[in-house]
């Protein structure tokens, strides 16, 4: 499959331990979005990098929070000494084109990795 | 505070009947919009957009209306079938951000 692939789907942490969760975009892809989605509610902008570069950082909801994607491809999104109000799932999505052309490419979305924080 | 939003959070329907799902917005300036579906345990998924210089789009089995006047767009699936049990957002898009409403979840009768 050619979609975008995020890991772990699922993680349970306990309050206070950091967690990293993956996404691998489509191959060739040139931007990547990360969203969180609380639970019975629509997904929300965390971050975005085009390419290697975070452009856009402020949907993170704390300092807790930190993205990278060093390579240009592969991203991790890390949430230090977690909280329970960190549960929700966090979706990764990937487009072929960079933001701020004419025509806003469609972002493909990946199937989310579901953190629980006891 | 959100931008898009939906009027009702639930939707039950006949399958074969037609299904409607509306969404206000608050931004006049908003000039894109999107419609996704999430299954249970999967990412959203792109149906159809429209933008700003157009009233109607169309595609497969689905409509999309946009009323700019009182800044609501409406989803239309003809002949709703059981996969399409889903919940259904509109999002906006500004420039690479979606700002997402809270969602309608559809539910199809046999």
């Amino acid at each position: 499959g050619a979609g975008v692939s995020q890991s772990p789907r699922y993680k349970v942490a306990k309050r206070g331990q950091d967690v990293a969760l993956r996404c691998d975009p489509i191959s060739g892809h040139v931007s990547l979005f990360w969203y969180q989605q609380a639970l019975g509610q629509g997904p929300e902008f965390l971050t975005y990098f085009q390419n290697e570069a975070q452009l856009d950082k402020s949907g993170l909801p704390s300092d807790r929070f930190f993205a990278e994607r060093p390579e240009g491809s592969v991203s991790t999104l890390k949430i230090q000494r977690t909280q329970q109000e960190d549960s929700a799932v966090y979706l990764c999505a990937s487009s072929s084109t960079a933001a701020g052309g004419v025509r806003s490419n469609e972002q493909f979305f990946g199937p989310g990795t579901r953190l629980t924080v006891l | 505070g959100e931008s898009v939003g939906l009027h009702l959070p639930t939707l039950s329907v006949q399958e074969g009947d037609n299904s409607i799902i509306n969404c206000a917005y608050s931004n006049s300036a908003s000039d894109y919009f999107i419609w996704y579906k999430q299954e249970s345990g999967k990412g959203p998924q792109f149906i159809i957009d429209i933008r700003s210089n157009m009233d109607k789009r169309q595609g497969q089995r689905v409509t999309v209306l946009l009323n700019k006047t009182v800044k609501h767009l409406s989803l239309q699936i003809a002949a709703t079938q059981p996969g399409d049990s889903a919940v259904y957002f509109c999002a906006e898009n500004n420039d690479y951000k979606l700002s997402f409403g809270a969602g309608t979840t559809v539910t199809v009768r046999a």
